[in-house]
This record gives structure tokens, sequence and C-alpha cells, in this order.
């Protein structure tokens, strides 16, 4: 079955930069894209792009460019998504998804990222 | 970016209820139009994509409608485990935007 596993949950001081992983099995990694979303009690869900998994290329939300850089490595399955120049405002649970045609359909379980000094 | 409205932001509703909840797009989105769950403590789950696709292990009791600006999710007899926050999400325009979610409880 489809699985994403986000990794565990950050910390982090303001100024400083964070990367959370998503592992993907269930299904063949480099036949979707990996989207990645942003939620907050204040500003609810956010997209903030996606990855094609098999060429690399990024497309970002105008609002997250300079902020997040997405990654992959092929060869174990994984997204990445650095975050840096941290801020309180950059505080959120952060989900990783598997997208087929723009349609975001399996989502990892998200990872808590604080931002805190 | 376009905005999206729901409607209501909290709704009250009895077990075998029939339940429909809104979601407005600020301009057409030619029904490029996702319903997603979300249960406390829980990432988000699709139900329905282009407006009235029945994502696979979904129960027929969820259904989509609608077209332009104006989209409906149905529950027909809800059920106890429905109780969730709901969100719409469009994709027919970059970037991809959410609603705020309408939060279903148990009356």
């Amino acid at each position: 079955q489809v699985q994403l596993q986000q990794s565990g949950a950050e910390l982090a001081k303001p100024g400083s930069s964070v990367k959370i992983s998503c592992k993907a099995s269930g299904y063949t990694f480099t036949s979707y894209d990996i989207s990645w979303i942003k939620q907050t009690t204040g500003q609810g869900l956010e997209y903030i792009g996606y990855i094609n998994t098999g060429s690399g290329g990024t497309y970002y939300n105008e609002k997250f460019k300079g902020k997040a850089t997405l990654t992959v490595d092929k060869s174990s399955s994984t997204a990445f998504m650095q975050l840096s120049s941290l801020t309180p405002e950059d505080t959120a649970v952060y989900y990783c998804a598997r997208q087929e045609l723009r349609v975001p359909d399996y989502w990892g379980q998200g990872v808590m990222v604080t931002v805190s000094s | 970016d376009i905005q999206m409205t729901q409607s209501p932001s909290l709704l009250s509703a009895s077990v075998g209820d029939r339940v429909t909840l809104s979601c407005k797009a600020s301009q057409n989105i030619y029904k490029y139009l996702n319903w997603y769950q979300q249960k406390l403590g829980e990432a988000p789950k699709l139900l329905i994509y282009y407006t009235n696709s029945l994502q696979t292990g979904i129960p027929s009791r969820f259904s989509g409608s609608g077209s332009g600006t104006d989209y409906t999710l149905t529950i027909s007899s809800l059920q106890p485990e429905d109780v969730a926050t709901y969100f719409c999400q469009q994709y027919n325009s970059w970037p991809n935007t959410f609603g705020a979610g309408t939060k279903l409880e148990l009356k």
C-alpha cells in the first residue's frame, strides 16, 4: 500500500534551517510528483510547491520561494524539503503528499516544526 | 491567488442525517476541485477529486457536485466516524489553494 513516512518533529532556533524527509513506499517513486503543504491554526492549509521526482524539476508557490527548497533522492525513494532562515511564522505542521495530475492523493503523517529561541 | 470560501465553518448534525457542505471559489475553477477529510491529529485524506470522482476506498455515502465557482460535498447518511474537518482545494490555477474548512460534529 502507498505510504509516505516523514521524519520526526523539529525544534529549531530563529535564523537556522531544517531539512525534513519523506520516504515513499508501495508505488513507483518516479511516476508521481511529491507536493508539500503547510498547516497552521491561523493560516490553514497552504500549498508550498511540488517536485517532479523523475526530472527533479521544482514548482514553488511564490510565497515560499527562498524559504523552501525541494529535492529528491531517487535511490532511496525519498523527498526532502529544506526550510531556511526560520522565523516563528514557520512554526507549523508540514506534510508531504504523493501527487498525481496535480491532485495530492496520499499524505504523510506530518512533521511538526517549532521555531523558538 | 484564488480564494476558496467554505460554509458553514461549523456544522452539527445527527447520525443518519443528509449533510451538505459548500465551497465557493473566487473565480471559475472548471471543476478542478478536491475534497479532503481531516480527523483530529491525522493527515488530510482525499475523498473526492475533480468535483465528483470518488477516491479509491472511500464510502459511497460521500459525493461531490458543482461547476463554475460553486461546489458541494454531500454525505448521504452521516456516520459517527465522519466527525472531522472537511477542506476543499482548487487546482485549476497555480498555486493550489485550500478553503478554511468546515468542522462537522455530532448533534
